[in-house]
């Protein structure tokens, strides 16, 4: 079965502190995929990132960085210098051949920046 | 590119009406679509799997008399939710995925959502 875990339900931060998002997942699967999204208040799904399994490489964009651990089953993701703009909920996703290739999501972490 | 369109963007309904949710695929083809349900402060949640020419596959759980889904078109996915209760209030959300080769991630483009709620 697939499964992600994102066990930080709500983390708060001042303006211009890094912050990291932890995200585990679980899979049989060798070849898997994994993605961040971000939902604002507005609901919309705004895709971050994408990462296939046999991809380790982290990755930076801008404020945002991404560390892709297979040996811990972890995605994590990390933003720098936060800011309000920043303050949203993220999802981690997979999908994998075992489950028919669906996105499951784990349960999101609640940003909140404050100035 | 990959854009997905909803429509409505949000509707207010009578408890007892039917509400008909369209997911519309707007520069991509797209054989396959899913539609979720994301309660307030919750997670997304599959509902079903929508192939373009076939029945939808439904989650375990979801009664399929009461979300009609159909695929007519390889742009076109509608959810109907029938004799909606205020208890069907929620946010829903559909992705559409790439048809062919090219979309070697698996990757799914997700609509704008459309919010329901039923008095």
């Amino acid at each position: 079965a697939q499964k992600v875990t994102q066990a930080q339900t709500e983390i708060s931060v001042v303006e211009k502190e890094d912050v990291t998002l932890d995200c585990v997942y679980e899979t049989r699967d060798t070849t898997y995929y994994l993605f961040w999204y971000k939902q604002p208040p507005s609901g919309e799904l705004v895709f971050l990132i994408r990462r296939n399994s046999f991809d380790e490489q982290n990755e930076i964009s801008g404020r945002y960085s991404w560390n892709f651990q297979k040996s811990t089953s972890s995605f994590n993701f990390t933003i720098t210098a936060s800011q309000v703009v920043d303050s949203a909920v993220y999802f981690c996703a997979l999908s994998a051949r075992g489950g028919f290739q669906k996105l499951v999501f784990g349960t999101g972490t609640r940003l909140l920046v404050s100035p | 590119g990959a854009v997905v369109s909803q429509h409505p963007s949000w509707v207010i309904c009578k408890s007892g009406t039917s509400v008909k949710i369209e997911c519309r695929s707007l520069d991509f083809q797209a054989t396959t679509m899913f539609w979720y349900r994301q309660f307030p402060k919750q997670s997304l949640m599959l509902m079903a799997t929508s192939n373009e020419g076939s029945k939808a596959t439904y989650e375990q759980g979801v009664e399929k008399d009461k979300f009609l889904i159909n695929h007519a078109s390889l742009t076109l996915s509608t959810l109907t939710v029938t004799s909606a209760h205020p208890e069907d209030s929620s946010f829903y959300i559909c992705s559409a995925r790439l048809a062919g080769v090219f979309n070697s991630y698996n990757e799914q483009f997700f609509g704008p959502g459309t919010r329901l709620t039923v008095l």
